[in-house]
């Protein structure tokens, strides 16, 4: 069975310049999970949809990222204006679904972003 | 609100030692607790969960840990450290039976000595 993907797995671009990373979960989970993990530290939830809709968005910086998960399966996660603060690995997680007990959470390889 | 806090960003052991990597945790509701790992350049891998179950946990690879409420702790441990378990280790604690939201602590980064 394939694992969670994500691509782009490098980015670099400059600063003010928009990127997109792309996620698919694994089949049939029907929760996914967007984090960014700075470098030197653990993971932070940006977002996490349940299907189609976004059940926790509150550490998402609305004013430059979105995000979206159409039809409830893969999602694609934007930064419009980049800034030099956004380096990080950006981690896609997918699981069964909210309200299965300790529900086990499987990521993706990530994606690298280095804005200069 | 929860926390975790790994002691130590970056732990050296010999090959065959015993591994043994600190987390403490902050809670108001019983916790539910994880370690995970990261290998260079890939995403997190779940070793074991503490669930209110059995308070020693085993997980993967080797590895076990052990809930301790009075110390407030879940660390990491295993008897032979291998060369291949050179990581990054992150201890997480969720307070929400789904783990749908999960806090990491910082991470441990484990070296291994031949």
């Amino acid at each position: 069975e394939a694992g969670v993907v994500q691509s782009p797995r490098y980015k670099i671009i400059e600063k003010k310049q928009p990127v997109a990373f792309w996620c698919n979960p694994i089949s049939g989970h029907n929760t996914l999970y967007w984090y960014r993990q700075n470098l030197g530290q653990g993971p932070e939830l940006l977002i996490r949809y349940e299907n189609e809709e976004a059940v926790d968005d509150s550490q998402l910086p609305k004013d430059r990222f979105s995000a979206e998960r159409l039809k409830g399966v893969d999602s694609t996660l934007k930064i419009q204006p980049a800034e030099l603060g956004d380096s990080a690995v950006y981690l896609c997680a997918s699981s069964l679904g909210a309200g299965q007990y300790t529900d086990t959470q499987y990521f993706g390889p990530g994606t690298r972003l280095t804005v200069l | 609100a929860q926390s975790v806090t790994q002691l130590g960003s970056h732990v050296s052991v010999s090959e065959g030692a015993l591994v043994l990597l600190r987390c403490n945790y902050s809670s108001s509701v019983p916790p539910y607790l994880f370690w995970y790992v990261q290998y260079p350049n890939q995403g997190l891998q779940l070793l074991l969960k503490y669930t209110s179950a059995a308070t020693l946990v085993k997980g993967i690879n080797g590895f076990e840990a052990e809930f301790k409420k009075s110390e407030t702790s879940f660390h990491l441990t295993k008897p032979s450290a291998h060369m291949s378990d050179a990581a990054e280790y992150f201890c997480a604690v969720s307070d929400d039976s789904s783990a749908s939201k999960i806090i990491f602590g910082s991470g441990t980064r484990l070296s291994i000595r031949p």
